[in-house]
């Protein structure tokens, strides 16, 4: 199965661009990249999804490497709120089965 | 509303006691799937349905059923539960697309604590 590895915290200033990498680098080629946060013990929220194209929405932009082997997901002015849990996850091909990185805390200070 | 529901919220129960968390969903999505959450070591998936009648193992099942004979639910059965199955308990929904699963939402969370 494709494994996920993201660094356990980071820190941001408030206004700042957050970069926070995940590494993926036993993905299938058709597996997808998904990303979501935790907010304290709250349902996880998505946040965004890519396959091989850089995708953008109006939370965050996600770079996939053209190898795929790893992805950033960036937020491009981080707020006191955007403090969370991220989750980089990826989906065994053909399945329903979902991997979980051990996810990053970002904290984002004033 | 759209939402994913599960009950009870918390509970407290005994070594080996059978229980049952119940999470619905009222989107009309074919995906359903559990996890749990521990400390140090993120959400971890228990086991997921694609659709009615077809249920498969995450990476935790041991000591977990599931079943789905309705689209809408997808219970947690813990036929003998163990204090190592204390935990914070997630249900999630989602529509499945060609080759994406689409937005995951989630449930409130169930909190369990074994004795």
């Amino acid at each position: 199965d494709a494994k996920t590895t993201q660094p356990t915290s980071m820190d941001c200033a408030e206004g700042r661009a957050a970069n926070l990498p995940c590494n993926h680098s036993t993905i299938s080629g058709n597996e997808y990249v998904y990303w979501y946060r935790q907010i304290h013990s709250q349902g996880p929220q998505y946040i965004i999804h890519g396959l091989k194209n850089n995708e953008t929405n109006e939370m965050a932009s996600l770079i996939i490497t053209e190898d795929r082997k790893s992805s950033t997901l960036i937020l491009p002015h981080a707020t006191l709120r955007d403090t969370a849990v991220y989750y980089c996850i990826v989906r065994v091909v053909g399945t329903g089965k979902l991997i979980f990185g051990q996810g990053t805390t970002l904290q984002v200070k004033p | 509303e759209a939402q994913v529901t599960q009950n009870p919220r918390y509970l407290i129960t005994v070594t080996g006691k059978k229980l049952t968390v119940t999470c619905s969903q009222n989107m009309n999505h074919e995906y359903m799937s559990w996890y749990r959450q521990d400390p140090g070591l993120g959400l971890r998936q228990i086991y997921y349905s694609m659709n009615v009648e077809v249920t498969d193992k995450g990476d935790v099942p041991e000591g977990y059923k599931v079943s789905r004979k309705e689209k809408r639910n997808f219970p947690l059965i813990l036929e003998s539960p163990s204090p190592n199955q204390t935990s914070l308990y997630f249900c999630a929904s989602s529509l499945l697309g060609t080759g994406v699963l689409e937005t995951q939402y989630f449930g409130p969370g169930t909190r369990l604590l074994v004795l």
